[in-house]
């Protein structure tokens, strides 16, 4: 089983459409989680990270942690065009610590 | 800002040759790794270098892979012999001197093809 579990869709939305973005993981000592953007042939690219349980906002993001559960979510409100990319999900231990990736959720937003 | 240089962006070779690849890290940052991200799968860390030494290896299939980072500055990231199961894009990502994971930032990358 691997430690950070992400559906790899492919989600396909309209514009303005408000997405939702989740996985799961499996080690209780994750204390960070992270969010990444991938466009294709690009690196990663970090959007924001949350510490332990709780919610974080960002512009148009929303990162949501549920320890209890083991999950973790995405929200992008008004959604556009340029959201079009591959969403990757990260647990760390410690913020020095090693990431560990899920494999991404592939999302394309319609005109 | 300069960002994370990697070259080069494409290389393809035959199974048994070997391969390096070039990383050139934001100016100033002392934390440098490469990650491993094959196709439809999340980056996987290879190796992390806190300037010149080595923090984290234990990913890298060390009976193939080397890498090295003179100077702490840039670093390089050998295959040999290479193998059909090596194709993947290789990420070169750096952060600064607390070498935190949620203030790294990747390179393109490097897409090797393996034939």
């Amino acid at each position: 089983q691997k430690e950070v579990e992400q559906d790899p869709g492919p989600l396909s939305v309209p514009e303005g459409a408000i997405v939702s973005l989740n996985c799961t993981y499996s080690n209780s000592a994750f204390q960070y989680f992270m969010w990444y953007r991938q466009y294709s042939r690009k690196g990663p690219e970090l959007l924001m990270y949350t510490y332990s349980s709780g919610n974080k906002e960002d512009g148009r993001f929303t990162a949501q942690v549920d320890k209890s559960s083991k999950y973790i979510s995405l929200f992008i409100r008004d959604s556009q065009p340029s959201d079009s990319a591959t969403y990757l999900c990260a647990g760390i231990v410690s913020r020095a610590g090693k990431s560990t990736f899920g494999d991404g959720t592939t999302l394309t937003v319609k005109p | 800002e300069a960002g994370v240089a990697q070259s080069p962006r494409y290389k393809i070779i035959e199974k048994r040759q070997s391969v390096a690849f070039w990383c050139n890290p934001i100016s100033g940052h002392a934390t440098l790794y490469w990650y491993q991200q094959i196709l439809g799968q999340g980056p996987k860390l290879l190796i992390q270098f806190q300037n010149n030494g080595v923090v984290d290896d234990s990913q890298l299939p060390k009976d193939r892979f080397s890498a090295e980072r003179l100077k702490g500055v840039d670093s390089t990231l050998k295959i040999q012999p290479a193998k059909l199961e090596d194709s993947a894009v290789y990420l070169c990502a750096s952060s600064s001197n607390r070498g935190l994971n949620t203030e790294a930032f990747f390179g393109q990358g490097t897409r090797l093809t393996v034939v």
